[in-house]
């Protein structure tokens, strides 16, 4: 099965860091994927890791250590517009490479 | 390129009423999802299509959802008839295997349905 984990809630102020971190436990892993979902909208992909290790994308970076099962996003210089929620998901092994997210952890960001 | 097309946004509907939600998927993408995301949840797959053959549909209701993806391009998911613990949004995303450049076969999402069951 899969058991993906991450916190509900977060809270961070503008132009500060914060860190959205998620563990799995997952038969088989084909990869982890951070998607981004303003409330009522779509979710909008962020970040993509297969290998450990950080990707850095602007004001985004993903890491992911596949021995331990964990991931985080680190969003830097935070923005209003950052205030949503942030799906962890990651591709099983499977015949099909589905992909199965986590609840979601919900960030505000405050002035 | 365009996105991925859903319709409608918005569905009402009475419990044992039948509704079906459409979509277009991104202009040459082989392979199709159906998911609902359930308030406070993160997005369940519940079907996945491979061109207009069915990859994986586990984790889909079969005795009251059903879906299709005749020509391989467009998709509807049905249900039929609707209970109250199907409301939720349901969206589509689709992904291209076939793309040298996207290794990752990254999900693209369309806007979703949101559908209430009274």
């Amino acid at each position: 099965g899969q058991n993906i984990d991450q916190p509900t809630e977060m809270t961070a102020t503008e132009g500060a860091i914060v860190q959205i971190n998620c563990t799995y436990q997952t038969s088989g892993f084909n990869g982890l994927f951070w998607y981004q979902q303003h409330a009522g909208e779509a979710p909008t992909f962020l970040s993509y890791n297969v290998l450990d290790g950080l990707e850095e994308k602007g004001r985004f970076s993903s890491f992911l250590s596949r021995s331990k099962g964990y991931s985080y996003l680190l969003l830097k210089e935070l923005q209003m517009k950052d205030s949503a929620s942030y799906l962890c998901a990651v591709r099983a092994q499977t015949g099909a490479n589905n992909l199965f997210f986590g609840t979601g952890t919900r960030l505000t960001v405050i002035p | 390129e365009a996105g991925v097309a859903q319709s409608p946004r918005y569905k009402i509907i009475e419990k044992r009423q039948s509704v079906a939600f459409w979509c277009n998927p991104i202009s040459g993408h082989a392979t199709l999802y159906w998911y609902q995301q359930i308030l406070g949840q993160g997005p369940k797959l519940l079907i996945q299509f491979q061109n207009n053959g069915v990859v994986d549909d586990s984790q889909l209701p079969k005795d009251r959802f059903s879906a299709e993806r005749l020509k391989g391009v467009d998709s509807t998911l049905k249900i039929q008839p609707a209970k109250l613990e199907d409301s939720a949004v349901y969206l589509c995303a689709s992904s291209s295997k076939w793309k040298r450049k996207d290794s990752t076969d990254t999900q693209y999402f369309g806007p979703g349905t949101r559908l209430t069951v009274l």
